[in-house]
């Protein structure tokens, strides 16, 4: 069991470029979760998949948001047209069916 | 939807005492989970202890236990014989019961203090 792996941990950006984020999930983990998490607060969460279904997104997953894992596995959060708001710490858990959520280290993005 | 509230920003305690974070949650539903995570100074979130709210037993994990209070809505943790290592960021949370309803909704968060 080598953890949950986020790549990369840090990411700066100017402001309107597009970015990519990559999630390894503990490998018998079925399912996986996007949250972001901002200075001073809680994590929000931003969606979940099932294997490779997407079954349920956040209202703060704008159409700038999209996410994916395409055979089951890792999984991508891809942020076009990135903004200052977009500035936070974006987190990957996973888990086995609805056992605890493990999560990763996190990757850091910065927006200037 | 439901809501998870810590009141307390900060605490401290000195070490080998005990201390108490608070936690309350709002929701319509009567089976759901609770869950404390500790999150160190940039390291990644622990899975500190969990409650099934159908269970009326607390919850304990080697030092840390919980005082669930179903009725009032309350989820505390208490942490004994606090140790260096136990400094850090503790989150509250919550899931649903049911299938399909995966996420976790968290507090804000309270910055624990060990005082050498």
């Amino acid at each position: 069991d080598t953890g949950v792996s986020q790549d990369p941990r840090h990411k700066i950006t100017k402001r309107g470029q597009n970015v990519t984020f990559r999630c390894d999930p503990i490998s018998e983990h079925n399912r996986l979760y996007w949250y972001r998490q901002t200075l001073g607060q809680g994590p929000e969460f931003l969606t979940y998949f099932q294997n490779e279904a997407q079954l349920e997104k956040s209202r703060l997953l704008s159409d700038r948001f999209s996410a994916e894992r395409p055979k089951g596995s890792f999984s991508t959060l891809e942020i076009q047209r990135t903004e200052q708001g977009d500035s936070a710490m974006y987190l990957c858990a996973s888990s086995f069916n609805s056992r605890p959520q493990h999560f990763g280290d996190g990757t850091r993005l910065s927006i200037l | 939807a439901q809501t998870v509230t810590q009141s307390q920003p900060e605490m401290s305690v000195q070490e080998a005492e005990t201390v108490t974070l608070s936690c309350t949650y709002d929701t319509s539903e009567s089976d759901y989970y609770l869950f404390w995570y500790k999150q160190p100074p940039s390291r990644q979130m622990i899975l500190v202890i969990r409650q099934e709210a159908y269970k009326q037993q607390n919850a304990t994990e080697n030092r840390f236990s919980v005082n669930f209070q179903k009725a009032a809505k309350s989820f505390s943790l208490k942490i004994s014989d606090s140790q260096l290592g136990d400094a850090a960021m503790y989150f509250c949370a919550y899931r649903a019961l049911q299938a399909g309803n995966e996420k976790l909704t968290f507090g804000t968060g309270t910055r624990l203090t060990i005082i050498p």
